[in-house]
């Protein structure tokens, strides 16, 4: 099973802030690493696939980056409605996996 | 527009079972890949298993294999999942997910249903 590990565990930010998340896998997977923005009492909404792909109707201020063992989710300019819980996926091999999460709250 | 309605959880004692289902409306049901994932009270996120288009594919985690089974009618537009022997650490609230064309990668997530196993 190939685990993800994500970090941090919990970040306080601030409006306009840059934010990048990490997410670190047990072994190499290639481009295949997915992440997922989840609000309170929310389901779970696709912000990029394959590493660094965009998804239609998410804002230009996520992206991410990396290959094989290491990953990163950016947000740039940080607004209070990003506020949430961020999980990593992989889909390189199965069983599939999630990273443990990190969530943001405001300073 | 797309949409995933789960139904089916609720209260149920250690070793019973259930039957989870999730009925979809808006776009092929056919042509997708369907996923279950979970997620435990203040927990992550679990994959829990996935079904390709015809049903003839099926993959689970380790935790459920022999005890869940996954499985689709594309006549009825509806994806189910089959629990029995269930234990306290089931307990989650569980999504039905559409694949992203396709690849079995989650994309549109119903609002779960939610399992409580407990005596």
């Amino acid at each position: 099973e190939i685990v993800l590990t994500q970090s941090p565990d919990f970040q306080s930010v601030t409006p306009k802030e840059k934010v990048t998340i990490t997410c670190r896998a047990s072994q190499s997977i290639g481009t295949s690493l997915h992440w997922y923005q989840q609000k309170a009492d929310q389901s779970p909404k696709l912000l990029i696939k394959y590493a660094s792909q965009s998804i239609s109707g998410v804002p230009s201020r996520f992206s991410g980056g990396g290959s094989g063992t290491d990953f990163t989710l950016t947000i740039d300019t940080l607004e209070a409605e990003d506020v949430a819980s961020y999980y990593c996926h992989q889909s390189d091999s199965f069983p599939y996996t999630f990273g443990q999460g990190t969530k943001l709250g405001i300073k | 527009e797309v949409q995933l309605v789960e139904s089916g959880g609720g209260l149920v004692q250690p070793g019973g079972s259930l039957r989870l289902s999730c009925a979809a409306s808006g776009f092929t049901f056919s042509s997708y890949w369907m996923s279950w994932v979970r997620q435990a009270p203040g927990k992550g996120l679990e994959w829990v298993a996935n079904i390709n288009q015809p049903g003839s594919e099926k993959y689970y985690v380790d935790s459920v294999k022999g005890r869940f089974t996954i499985s689709r009618d594309n006549a009825k537009n509806s994806l189910h999942l089959e629990m029995n022997s269930l234990r306290a650490e089931d307990t989650a609230v569980y999504y039905c997910a559409r694949g992203y064309g396709g690849n079995p990668l989650p994309y549109y997530w119903g609002q779960g249903t939610r399992v409580s196993v407990s005596s």
